[in-house]
This record gives C-alpha cells, structure tokens and sequence, in this order.
C-alpha cells in the first residue's frame, strides 16, 4: 500500500521569503513519481513540479524546486521569492510506474494550506 | 496545455434522485480518466479508474452500483451517482491521462448537494 504524509497542515510566509512545506512517502515500488499539485480557492488542481523516481537530480521549475531523497522517502517543496498568487493549498501525491500504463493509483497526502503574509 | 472541463460545476439535487456529471478532455485524447471525491478541507480519495471501451476499476469501499462511470469516448467519461443520499454530498473530481504519459490533468470538480 501506497502512503503519503503531510505533516504540515497549515504554513505562511512573508511575500518575497522562502518556505519549504514537507512530504514523506512509502511505497514498496521501485519506480514511481512524485507530484506537488496546487489547488488554489477555485479548488481546480494545478501541476507544480514532478520528480522522477529514477532521476538523482532534484526537479526545479522556476521558483519551485524539491528536495527528493529517496532513501529517507522524502520529498520537499521549497518555494522561493513567495508570492500572493502561491496561496494555497498543496497536496504531494505518489504514483508508482506502471509499464503498460494500465490501472494505477495517485495517492495524496492531506495537504498543506500556504498562506502569504502581505 | 491540455485542458479538462467537467459538466455541471455545481449541482443541487433531492435525495433519491440520480445525478449524472460529465468530464471532457477537450483538446486531447484520454485512454484513462480517474475520478476523485474531495470531502472539505481533506484530500482527494480515488474512486474509480475508467479506462475508455472497457469497464472501471472501483476502489476497494466504493459501491459501483452507486456510482455508476461510463467511458464510452476517449473524451468522455460520466460518473451518475445514482439514488442519491445527504451523505453523497461532496466535491467531485475527474482527471485524464494523455496517451502514452504519467501526466494526469485535473477538471476544475462539480460540487454535488443532495438536499
């Protein structure tokens, strides 16, 4: 069985600051993905950033970045220069490599609500 | 980018009625649509996995007779909740696969009151 934990159910930031919201997953797959998805008031759920199993190198878009380390099933998200429009909250989410790309299951953790400090 | 509607964004509906809603992959073709229910302030909980022309996988706890998926397009799939109850009342959410991807893209949810 797949987890994901979100330890942090609620964080805020300054505008302009760096905050890291955490994640913690267990899964006895070798290849899987990991996902921070955002889901703003309007409650429509918006891809972040994606980290593959595989890849040793963290994945960075913009001013999100994660820190991934596999052996400790850890999976950070380090947003930097914060912004109003990041408020919101964010769910990590794990789905294990399916070769046939046939049934598979996106598990979430239960979220972090980001508030940004004007 | 790829872009997924869901039809009616908000339902009220009596109890003992059936309610059906629609999730659309307007601008590329989705094998696999997933569909999620969303209780407030908690995580999304798979429900179901409907693959196009074939039938959908339930999550182990969820009633398939009660919540029926068709994925009869590779643009469409519909979940109707059927007989619906007070406790039926949350937010629904479908998503769809691109073809050949691990890329999932998220409806915007319908919010189903049953009264």
């Amino acid at each position: 069985a797949q987890t994901v934990t979100q330890s942090q159910p609620e964080m805020s930031v300054q505008e302009a600051e760096t905050v890291t919201l955490s994640c913690t997953y267990d899964t006895s797959e070798s290849d899987y993905y990991l996902f921070w998805y955002k889901q703003p008031p309007s409650r429509q759920m918006i891809l972040v950033i994606r980290q593959e199993a595989y890849k040793q190198q963290n994945a960075t878009e913009n001013r999100f970045s994660v820190n991934f380390q596999k052996a400790a099933k850890s999976f950070s998200l380090k947003i930097s220069d914060s912004q109003l429009g990041d408020a919101a909250m964010y769910f990590c989410a794990l789905k294990t490599y399916l070769s046939n790309f046939g049934n598979e299951k996106l598990t979430f953790g239960t979220g972090t609500r980001l508030t940004i400090i004007p | 980018g790829a872009v997924v509607s869901q039809h009616p964004s908000r339902v009220i509906c009596k109890s003992g009625t059936s309610v059906k809603i629609e999730c659309r992959s307007l601008d590329f073709q989705a094998t696999t649509m997933f569909w999620y229910r969303q209780f407030p302030k908690q995580s999304l909980m798979l429900m179901a996995t409907s693959n196009e022309g074939s039938k959908a996988t339930y999550e182990q706890g969820v009633e398939k007779d009660k919540f029926l998926i068709n994925h009869a397009s590779l643009t469409l799939s519909t979940l109707t909740v059927t007989s619906a109850h007070p406790e039926d009342s949350s937010f629904y959410i479908c998503s769809a696969r691109v073809v050949m991807s691990y890329e999932q893209y998220f409806g915007p949810g319908t919010r189903l009151t049953v009264t």
